[in-house]
């Protein structure tokens, strides 16, 4: 099992340009979760889905979109990148119940000049 | 709002044991857990506190008390590879089990 993986692991872009982060798992998880990580601080949770189809709003959604047309797949838009979103981007996953553990891809490393 | 507070540098010798403390303030509480991240990398989890009390799991021991919005994590007979952040998580919600992070605390084992 690969587990969380993320595509792509590095990535400049410039003002006004769009990409999209791919994150990916193998594990049949129901949940699965966007992040992002600036320094010298925690994880602020981004987007998030409880199932295919299905995507909410976490704590700092502005200026991002998602979509999971596949269970295994979870997919971070940005339209139009600005500075202010150099981060780094965990996407993570999780079984719907029983357990608490959250599993996490390796990051994106994302800066927007 | 929501807020963890956990210290933002502890620093210990090896084989010592050091205390991590989480205390927390959130519009909804369903458990506390812990993660460890190395250099940047991907998060890993810890443990899980529901209920009041310590839960051991090998050299790391988690404690939760409810009534006073607080927890710790306690590391044993620290090593090297124990240097490390260490966020507290509340889990806010039990629909989409959503996680609010503390800032980490940076861990630093010295010979």
């Amino acid at each position: 099992n690969a587990g969380v993986t993320q595509t792509p692991k590095f990535r400049v872009l410039k003002t006004g340009q769009s990409m999209t982060l791919l994150c990916a798992q193998d594990m049949n998880h129901e949940y699965m979760y966007w992040y992002r990580q600036d320094p010298g601080m925690g994880l602020r949770l981004i987007h998030y889905s409880v199932g295919e189809g299905t995507t909410a709003k976490g704590e700092v959604p502005d200026g991002y979109n998602v979509s999971r047309l596949k269970k295994q797949n979870f997919l971070l838009g940005l339209e139009s990148a600005a500075p202010s979103q150099t981060s780094v981007y965990f996407c993570a996953s999780r079984v719907e119940l029983g357990q608490n553990e959250q599993f996490f891809g390796p990051g994106t490393r994302l800066t927007v000049l | 709002g929501q807020s963890l507070e956990q210290p933002s540098e502890v620093t210990a010798v090896e084989g010592a044991i050091v205390q991590i403390n989480c205390t927390y303030q959130t519009s909804g509480f369903y458990g506390l857990s812990w993660y460890q991240q190395h250099d940047g990398g991907a998060p890993t989890f810890l443990s899980y506190n529901a209920l009041d009390g310590l839960e051991e799991t090998g050299r790391f021991s988690s404690f939760l008390s409810r009534s006073d919005s607080y927890g710790y994590l306690l590391l044993q007979e620290l090593q090297m590879k124990d240097s490390a952040s260490y966020f507290c998580a509340v889990k806010v919600s039990n629909q989409g089990g959503k996680l609010i992070f503390g800032q980490g605390t940076e861990l630093s084992v010295k010979p």
